[in-house]
């Protein structure tokens, strides 16, 4: 079945960083755009922004400019995202979404996601 | 960028009662060349990811219980959940992709009363 599977949790001091994955299955890796959305604890959803695994461009929320990378390996169907410059306000789940339509032409809903990756920003 | 608002923010609602959700965007996400309204649903339970119950504003995502129904165009749309199940308890956003940054509502909580 098509699939989204997020690495484990993390724990990490301030000012460090961390690196979360993102394995796709069961649908063509490289026709969906896939997004980055964080929940802080109890908070709503927070976009951070999206990759386009076929050619590898992103757009990043500006949030997080600077601060974040997202790359992906084709060969096993994987993205990644890199948060740097850790603080406490890093600390949430960390979700891996496809975007619904096939193709890059119009953008559309989430369709799928992964289970989420708890990040923990502690001293 | 477009900020969604979603009312009320909590709501408790009898079994088999019906239960209404509204969402404003501060501008339109009315595509007017395709006439789709760029707007979805979702449904999050504690310790879950969202799961996607509506988009283009009123079409229900596959395997969805036809309970679930979305309406509404430009700024102002609705979820409604015609007769409450025990399982809808959760927490119910909306989301706009009509440009980038998408966006989502605060959320609303709806529980049983």
């Amino acid at each position: 079945q098509m699939q989204l599977v997020q690495s484990g949790a993390e724990v990490k001091k301030p000012g460090a960083s961390v690196k979360v994955s993102c394995k796709a299955s069961g649908y063509t890796f490289m026709s969906y755009y896939i997004y980055w959305v964080r929940q802080a604890p109890g908070q709503g959803l927070e976009w951070m922004g999206m990759i386009n695994p076929s050619s590898g461009r992103t757009t990043y929320a500006q949030k997080f400019q600077g601060r974040v990378t997202m790359t992906r390996d084709t060969s096993t169907s994987t993205v990644y995202m890199e948060l740097s410059s850790l603080t406490s306000d890093d600390t949430a789940v960390y979700y891996c979404a496809r975007e619904k339509g096939v193709g890059f032409s119009e953008s559309d809903a989430f369709d799928i996601w992964g289970q989420g990756t708890m990040v923990t920003v502690s001293s | 960028d477009i900020v969604m608002t979603q009312s009320p923010d909590s709501l408790a609602v009898s079994p088999g009662e019906r239960a209404t959700i509204n969402c404003k965007s501060s501008q339109s996400v009315l595509y007017s060349s395709n006439d789709k309204n760029y707007l979805a649903w979702y449904q999050q339970k504690p310790g879950q990811p969202p799961n996607l119950l509506i988009y283009w504003a009123s079409t229900r995502e596959s395997g969805v219980p036809d309970r679930f129904s979305g309406s509404g165009s430009g700024t102002d749309f609705t979820l409604t959940i015609s007769s409450l199940q025990a399982e809808d308890v959760g927490t119910y956003y909306c989301q706009q992709y009509y440009t980038t940054p998408p966006t989502f509502g605060q959320g609303t909580k709806l529980e049983i009363k």
